[in-house]
Protein backbone atom coordinates (compact mmCIF):
# COMPACT_ATOMS: atom_id res chain seq x y z
CA UNK A 1 0.00 0.00 0.00
CA UNK A 2 1.35 3.30 -1.02
CA UNK A 3 1.15 5.79 2.09
CA UNK A 4 2.35 8.81 3.26
CA UNK A 5 2.76 9.69 6.93
CA UNK A 6 3.48 12.74 8.53
CA UNK A 7 4.80 13.95 11.96
CA UNK A 8 6.57 16.80 13.79
CA UNK A 9 3.33 19.33 14.25
CA UNK A 10 2.37 20.86 17.34
CA UNK A 11 1.49 24.32 19.27
CA UNK A 12 4.74 26.85 18.99
CA UNK A 13 4.97 30.33 19.77
CA UNK A 14 5.67 32.65 16.97
CA UNK A 15 8.81 33.36 15.79
CA UNK A 16 9.49 30.04 16.90
CA UNK A 17 10.58 26.46 14.62
CA UNK A 18 9.24 23.55 13.82
CA UNK A 19 10.56 20.36 11.95
CA UNK A 20 7.93 18.32 9.82
CA UNK A 21 9.12 14.70 8.75
CA UNK A 22 6.97 13.13 6.19
CA UNK A 23 7.90 8.87 6.06
CA UNK A 24 6.65 7.26 2.63
CA UNK A 25 6.27 3.77 2.14
CA UNK A 26 5.10 1.27 -0.63
CA UNK A 27 6.69 2.91 -3.65
CA UNK A 28 10.08 3.68 -4.68
CA UNK A 29 10.41 7.36 -3.17
CA UNK A 30 13.77 8.32 -4.65
CA UNK A 31 11.70 7.96 -7.87
CA UNK A 32 9.66 10.57 -7.05
CA UNK A 33 8.75 14.24 -6.53
CA UNK A 34 7.41 15.52 -3.33
CA UNK A 35 5.52 18.72 -2.24
CA UNK A 36 4.02 20.34 0.60
CA UNK A 37 0.59 21.92 0.70
CA UNK A 38 -1.19 23.36 3.49
CA UNK A 39 -5.10 24.12 4.62
CA UNK A 40 -5.65 26.79 6.64
CA UNK A 41 -8.68 26.08 9.44
CA UNK A 42 -11.71 26.66 7.08
CA UNK A 43 -9.75 27.76 4.00
CA UNK A 44 -8.74 26.15 0.75
CA UNK A 45 -5.43 24.59 -0.51
CA UNK A 46 -2.38 26.16 -0.63
CA UNK A 47 0.98 24.88 -1.96
CA UNK A 48 3.64 25.11 -0.11
CA UNK A 49 6.91 23.79 -1.55
CA UNK A 50 7.87 21.43 -3.97
CA UNK A 51 11.24 19.30 -4.43
CA UNK A 52 12.64 17.02 -6.97
CA UNK A 53 13.30 13.63 -6.36
CA UNK A 54 17.43 14.32 -6.12
CA UNK A 55 16.68 17.37 -4.51
CA UNK A 56 18.26 19.36 -7.55
CA UNK A 57 15.28 21.29 -8.19
CA UNK A 58 13.51 23.31 -4.95
CA UNK A 59 10.58 25.38 -5.24
CA UNK A 60 8.52 27.79 -2.38
CA UNK A 61 5.61 29.53 -2.61
CA UNK A 62 6.47 33.58 -1.76
CA UNK A 63 4.86 33.40 1.60
CA UNK A 64 7.14 30.75 2.96
CA UNK A 65 10.43 32.16 1.02
CA UNK A 66 13.28 32.60 3.38
CA UNK A 67 11.35 31.13 6.26
CA UNK A 68 10.89 27.14 5.36
CA UNK A 69 13.31 24.63 4.02
CA UNK A 70 12.41 21.44 2.41
CA UNK A 71 15.19 18.66 2.13
CA UNK A 72 14.80 14.71 1.91
CA UNK A 73 16.67 11.47 2.63
CA UNK A 74 15.90 9.25 0.06
CA UNK A 75 17.81 6.58 2.11
CA UNK A 76 15.19 6.29 5.03
CA UNK A 77 12.14 7.63 2.36
CA UNK A 78 11.45 11.17 4.86
CA UNK A 79 10.50 14.16 3.06
CA UNK A 80 10.95 17.15 5.68
CA UNK A 81 9.92 21.08 6.09
CA UNK A 82 11.97 23.13 8.56
CA UNK A 83 9.58 25.77 9.29
CA UNK A 84 11.19 28.81 11.24
CA UNK A 85 10.25 32.46 12.59
CA UNK A 86 6.74 31.38 12.12
CA UNK A 87 3.74 33.29 12.40
CA UNK A 88 0.11 32.84 12.82
CA UNK A 89 -0.87 32.88 9.11
CA UNK A 90 1.14 29.84 9.04
CA UNK A 91 -1.21 27.45 11.17
CA UNK A 92 -2.50 25.05 9.33
CA UNK A 93 -2.32 21.40 8.51
CA UNK A 94 0.28 20.46 6.37
CA UNK A 95 -0.39 17.76 4.24
CA UNK A 96 2.60 15.87 2.24
CA UNK A 97 1.77 15.03 -0.98
CA UNK A 98 3.30 12.89 -3.92
CA UNK A 99 4.05 14.71 -7.19
CA UNK A 100 3.03 12.77 -10.38
CA UNK A 101 4.44 14.61 -13.91
CA UNK A 102 2.35 13.78 -17.09
CA UNK A 103 3.63 16.25 -20.25
CA UNK A 104 5.10 19.04 -18.28
CA UNK A 105 1.75 19.48 -16.09
CA UNK A 106 2.50 18.30 -12.10
CA UNK A 107 -0.05 16.58 -9.92
CA UNK A 108 -0.27 15.29 -6.45
CA UNK A 109 -1.45 11.42 -6.52
CA UNK A 110 -0.92 10.56 -3.46
CA UNK A 111 -1.51 12.22 -0.10
CA UNK A 112 -1.10 12.05 3.62
CA UNK A 113 -3.34 12.70 6.66
CA UNK A 114 -1.61 15.68 7.57
CA UNK A 115 -0.20 17.07 10.61
CA UNK A 116 -1.47 20.23 12.02
CA UNK A 117 0.80 23.31 13.10
CA UNK A 118 -0.75 26.09 15.93
CA UNK A 119 1.02 29.05 16.35
CA UNK A 120 0.16 31.22 18.94
CA UNK B 1 1.17 34.04 -10.98
CA UNK B 2 -1.68 32.69 -12.46
CA UNK B 3 -4.90 32.63 -10.99
CA UNK B 4 -7.92 30.29 -11.06
CA UNK B 5 -11.37 30.96 -10.29
CA UNK B 6 -14.06 28.36 -9.46
CA UNK B 7 -17.58 29.12 -9.70
CA UNK B 8 -19.75 28.62 -8.07
CA UNK B 9 -18.44 28.65 -4.56
CA UNK B 10 -21.15 26.84 -3.08
CA UNK B 11 -23.54 24.64 -4.81
CA UNK B 12 -26.85 22.49 -3.53
CA UNK B 13 -28.01 19.60 -5.30
CA UNK B 14 -29.71 16.65 -4.70
CA UNK B 15 -28.70 12.48 -4.86
CA UNK B 16 -29.36 12.05 -8.73
CA UNK B 17 -28.41 15.44 -10.15
CA UNK B 18 -25.83 16.36 -13.16
CA UNK B 19 -23.35 18.87 -11.77
CA UNK B 20 -20.75 20.79 -13.48
CA UNK B 21 -18.68 23.11 -11.37
CA UNK B 22 -16.44 25.32 -13.79
CA UNK B 23 -12.50 26.59 -13.28
CA UNK B 24 -11.27 29.52 -15.08
CA UNK B 25 -7.44 30.21 -15.39
CA UNK B 26 -6.14 34.22 -15.43
CA UNK B 27 -4.78 32.88 -18.76
CA UNK B 28 -4.22 29.96 -20.89
CA UNK B 29 -2.76 26.97 -18.97
CA UNK B 30 -3.17 24.77 -22.11
CA UNK B 31 -3.91 20.89 -20.01
CA UNK B 32 -2.18 21.33 -17.12
CA UNK B 33 -5.37 21.47 -14.83
CA UNK B 34 -6.21 18.95 -12.33
CA UNK B 35 -8.96 18.26 -10.03
CA UNK B 36 -9.52 16.89 -6.19
CA UNK B 37 -11.71 16.59 -3.65
CA UNK B 38 -11.98 16.86 0.04
CA UNK B 39 -14.29 15.16 2.00
CA UNK B 40 -14.59 17.27 5.87
CA UNK B 41 -11.69 15.89 7.74
CA UNK B 42 -9.72 13.71 5.25
CA UNK B 43 -7.13 14.98 2.79
CA UNK B 44 -7.94 15.74 -0.68
CA UNK B 45 -7.91 12.90 -2.93
CA UNK B 46 -6.97 13.19 -6.78
CA UNK B 47 -9.81 12.86 -9.16
CA UNK B 48 -9.25 13.91 -12.87
CA UNK B 49 -5.43 15.07 -14.24
CA UNK B 50 -4.58 16.71 -17.19
CA UNK B 51 -8.06 18.13 -17.87
CA UNK B 52 -9.92 14.35 -18.19
CA UNK B 53 -7.98 11.98 -17.48
CA UNK B 54 -9.68 9.97 -14.48
CA UNK B 55 -7.56 8.22 -11.73
CA UNK B 56 -7.71 4.35 -11.00
CA UNK B 57 -10.79 3.52 -8.67
CA UNK B 58 -12.59 7.19 -9.78
CA UNK B 59 -16.39 6.67 -10.89
CA UNK B 60 -17.22 7.06 -14.07
CA UNK B 61 -19.67 9.30 -13.16
CA UNK B 62 -16.86 12.00 -12.94
CA UNK B 63 -15.56 13.14 -15.73
CA UNK B 64 -13.54 16.43 -16.98
CA UNK B 65 -13.43 18.87 -20.39
CA UNK B 66 -12.05 22.18 -21.40
CA UNK B 67 -9.25 23.71 -23.05
CA UNK B 68 -7.03 26.78 -22.56
CA UNK B 69 -9.03 29.20 -19.74
CA UNK B 70 -11.89 27.47 -18.96
CA UNK B 71 -12.32 23.78 -17.51
CA UNK B 72 -15.13 22.31 -16.00
CA UNK B 73 -15.79 19.43 -13.41
CA UNK B 74 -18.89 17.12 -14.15
CA UNK B 75 -21.03 14.23 -11.90
CA UNK B 76 -23.52 12.93 -14.49
CA UNK B 77 -25.27 11.61 -11.00
CA UNK B 78 -25.01 12.74 -7.75
CA UNK B 79 -24.40 10.22 -5.29
CA UNK B 80 -24.54 10.68 -1.04
CA UNK B 81 -20.41 10.25 -1.15
CA UNK B 82 -19.58 12.66 -3.39
CA UNK B 83 -20.89 15.87 -0.74
CA UNK B 84 -17.47 17.71 -0.94
CA UNK B 85 -15.73 20.39 -1.65
CA UNK B 86 -13.80 20.42 -5.26
CA UNK B 87 -10.90 21.91 -6.25
CA UNK B 88 -9.00 22.59 -9.32
CA UNK B 89 -5.35 23.06 -9.58
CA UNK B 90 -2.90 24.21 -12.18
CA UNK B 91 1.06 23.91 -12.91
CA UNK B 92 1.32 25.38 -15.96
CA UNK B 93 4.29 27.53 -15.07
CA UNK B 94 5.70 26.39 -11.88
CA UNK B 95 6.38 28.38 -9.21
CA UNK B 96 3.98 28.79 -7.70
CA UNK B 97 1.81 25.94 -8.15
CA UNK B 98 -2.30 27.48 -7.75
CA UNK B 99 -5.74 25.74 -6.50
CA UNK B 100 -8.76 27.81 -7.33
CA UNK B 101 -10.27 28.82 -4.07
CA UNK B 102 -12.90 25.65 -3.88
CA UNK B 103 -16.48 24.77 -4.35
CA UNK B 104 -18.27 23.06 -1.75
CA UNK B 105 -20.69 20.80 -3.09
CA UNK B 106 -24.03 20.56 -0.17
CA UNK B 107 -26.68 18.43 -0.11
CA UNK B 108 -29.93 20.43 -1.08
Amino acid sequence: EVLLVESGGGLVQPGGSLRLSCAASGFTFSDFSMMWVRQAPGKGLEWVSYISSRSSTIYYADSVKGRFTISRDNAVNSLFLQMNSLRAEDSAIYYCARAEWFEGNYYMDVWGEGTTVTVS
Amino acid sequence: DIQLTQSPSTLSASVGDRVTITCRASQGISSYLNWYQQRPGKAPKLLISSVFNLQSGVPSRFSGSGSGTDFTLTISSLQPEDFATYYCQESYSIPPITFGQGTRLEIK
